[in-house]
């Protein structure tokens, strides 16, 4: 089946320290991986994505990259900004109807 | 990019009554969308899936006759909450999905709180 685990949270930095936050998958086939985030009190915004193997996706300073020999799409932030503090999501989709999402990372970045 | 709205953001209701959230995307056609229910500091369940002018497809374990959900047209989908009570006080999150390149864009939720 297809499922998606995160990183327990909450993760708690300093301002400009590095962040990793780890996601693992099972799926069948060839899924599309995905990181939203959610701020306090919205709903999910797409923060970058990977359609296949060894694509790296980025946004905003983020990066994950699709690893398909370990079944990962861990995210990374060279130096975290106090506004990058909210709850970050690891999705998967196969089909692109049926998404299926870890249970989300919530991340504090203090000054 | 692709906007998708939800109305209302919040709204508080007494049991019993019955609650609608509109799901609208703004510039551009959705076949699809989804309605997603979300428990504080959990992940997104999803509810149903629902396609224009055909009836809503349910998880299992999600009531229809509870979350009744219509597609009407290619920019509005509703989720009507009937005779809400307390347990189904929560964050409703829609979203539409863009064929092309399978991205789901999501809705900024709707908080319900049942009295």
């Amino acid at each position: 089946g297809n499922s998606v685990t995160q990183m327990e949270g909450p993760v708690t930095l300093s301002e400009e320290a590095f962040l990793t936050i780890n996601c693992t998958y099972t799926a069948t086939g060839y899924p599309s991986l995905f990181w939203y985030v959610q701020y306090p009190g919205e709903g999910l915004q797409l923060l970058l994505k990977a359609t296949k193997a060894d694509d790296k996706g980025s946004n905003k300073g983020f990066e994950a990259t699709y690893r398909k020999e370990t079944t990962s799409f861990h995210l990374e932030k060279g130096s975290v900004q106090v506004s990058d503090s909210a709850v970050y999501f690891c999705a998967l989709s196969n089909t692109g109807n049926q998404f299926y999402f870890g249970t989300g990372t919530s991340l504090t970045v203090i000054p | 990019g692709a906007v998708v709205s939800q109305h209302p953001s919040r709204v508080i209701c007494k049991s019993g009554t019955s609650v609608k959230i509109e799901c609208r995307s703004l510039d551009f056609q959705a076949t699809t969308m989804f309605w997603y229910r979300q428990f504080p500091k959990q992940s997104l369940m999803l509810m149903a899936t629902s396609n224009e002018g055909s009836k809503a497809t349910y998880e299992q374990g999600v009531e229809k006759d509870k979350f009744l959900i219509n597609h009407a047209s290619l920019t509005l989908s509703t989720l009507t909450v009937t005779s809400a009570h307390p347990e189904d006080s929560s964050f409703y999150i829609c979203s539409a999905l863009i064929t092309l390149g399978y991205e789901q864009f999501f809705g900024p939720g709707t908080r319900l709180t049942v009295l």
